[in-house]
């Protein structure tokens, strides 16, 4: 059975660093394009970043140059980097799945609450 | 980045209803959009991918259309289940972009 969990959100100070994982199983994580979608409080998603199974990264414009994305093959997790973040990164981060570099995420984490405050 | 409009932005039906959410894209994506449904508290579900594909375990009242930049995502016979927020989503190129949502509910 496919199951993403994440972990490592929490509350945060503005310019503060977290790192978020997320921990597959019933699939590698390596073979499959895996990204990071976030949704702030009560609005829509917005697709954040994306690691593809032969390792290039892309991102938001929104986050580019604070946050980076990569994987552990030998653990099969995927993980978020935040540095220097701001009020407005505030949100459920959700890692997730696609099987094709035609990005469409069939399988969902639980989501993972980011608050950035002082 | 290609823009995503959805209409209606929320709609409120009657059990049995037939449902329509429309999605245009600021330029032109083939086919290469997605359909979801979020429930409250709950990560996104896929529905429909490539437009008009059905996802594997999802009731068939479910459908989508459309091409280029228009877009139709239907629920044949509304479904009190089926109260829920439902995106769209486009992958012609990074980044990849949703519509704003449209809040579903029962009248």
């Amino acid at each position: 059975e496919v199951q993403l969990v994440e972990s490592g959100g929490g509350l945060i100070q503005p310019g503060g660093s977290l790192r978020l994982s997320c921990a597959a199983s019933g699939f590698t994580v390596s073979s499959n394009y895996m990204s990071w979608v976030r949704q702030a409080p009560g609005k829509g998603l917005e697709w954040v970043s994306v690691i593809y199974s032969g390792g290039s990264t892309y991102y938001a414009d929104s986050v580019k140059g604070r946050f980076t994305i990569s994987r552990d093959n030998s653990k099969n997790t995927l993980y978020l980097q935040m540095n220097s973040l701001r009020a407005e990164d505030t949100a459920v981060y959700y890692c997730a799945r696609s099987i094709t570099m035609i990005l469409r995420f069939d399988y969902w984490g639980q989501g993972t609450l980011v608050t950035v405050s002082s | 980045d290609i823009q995503m409009t959805q209409s209606p932005s929320s709609l409120s039906a009657s059990v049995g209803d037939r449902v329509t959410i429309t999605c245009q894209a600021s330029q032109d994506i083939s086919n290469y959009l997605n359909w979801y449904q979020q429930k409250p508290g709950k990560a996104p579900k896929l529905l429909i991918y490539d437009a008009s594909n059905l996802e594997t375990g999802v009731p068939s009242r479910f459908s989508g259309s459309g091409s280029g930049t228009d877009f139709t995502f239907t629920i044949s016979s509304l479904q009190p289940e089926d109260i829920a927020t439902y995106y769209c989503q486009q992958y012609d190129n990074l980044p990849v972009t949703f519509g704003q949502g449209t809040k579903l509910e029962i009248k």
